[in-house]
């Protein structure tokens, strides 16, 4: 699976959109972009994934560039329980299943 | 989504000893994994647990050190065997392919975590 890059830590003020970038360089035409979230002491959250239209849900959005080697994961309106640990993943979905192979991600902080 | 328990939440065992942790999904699944996160760090899978068969382990994890099993295709079990304070970590399980439900067939939703503390 291709690597990503993500900033170690961003903070927003609640209420805010905010803007997580994801770098993927390295991606391949058949690997998904996928971002999920960590909130302290609970398990990982899927939140959104998409291959190379940007795709909305009830959660987030997810914007992705034509060459596909970056994304942006969007949270319209911040609130404090969005407070977490987000992690962009590439994955190629296989038949059988495939893993995700989880980065550092970025700590996001929510500020009221 | 699918609702996933796991058992227990937390342990706290003796260093030799061995824990079996147990993962319930309430619908049947095609897929079902074992991670392991430490301290401060990010998930790393140990395993993808296949009905039927044995699991497919991740480079660095083997079978003697954390067996696993799934019987049916709504349960796991992941035994730390031999604990070290090594071992000491959150062991979650995941699955993927929910049963009637293809519009999520490619998300892969996580339980709760076992905190386990091996001193």
């Amino acid at each position: 699976d291709a690597k990503t890059t993500q900033p170690p830590s961003m903070d927003c003020a609640e209420g805010r959109a905010a803007n997580l970038p994801c770098n993927h360089s390295t991606i391949s035409g058949n690997e998904y972009v996928y971002w999920y979230r960590q909130i302290h002491s609970q398990g990982p959250q899927y939140i959104i994934h998409g291959l190379k239209n940007n795709e909305t849900n009830e959660m987030a959005s997810l914007i992705i560039t034509e060459d596909r080697k970056s994304s942006t994961l969007i949270l319209p309106h911040a609130t404090l329980r969005d407070t977490a640990v987000y992690y962009c993943i590439v994955r190629a979905l296989e038949t059988s299943g495939s893993r995700l192979t989880f980065g550092e991600g970025t700590q996001l902080t929510v500020n009221p | 989504s699918a609702v996933i328990s796991q058992k227990p939440s937390r342990d706290i065992c003796q260093r030799g000893t061995s824990l079996t942790i147990q993962c319930q999904v309430d619908s049947q699944v095609t897929m079902m994994f074992w991670y392991r996160q430490q301290p401060g760090q990010s998930l790393t899978l140990i395993a993808t647990a296949n009905q039927g068969s044995e699991a497919t382990y991740e480079s660095g994890f083997v079978i003697d050190k954390f067996p696993i099993s799934r019987p049916n295709l709504t349960f796991s079990t992941l035994t730390v065997s031999n604990m070290s304070p090594e071992d000491s970590s959150i062991y979650l399980c995941s699955v993927e392919g929910l049963a009637g439900a293809p519009g999520q067939r490619n998300e892969q939703f996580f339980g709760p975590g076992t905190r386990l503390t091996v001193l």
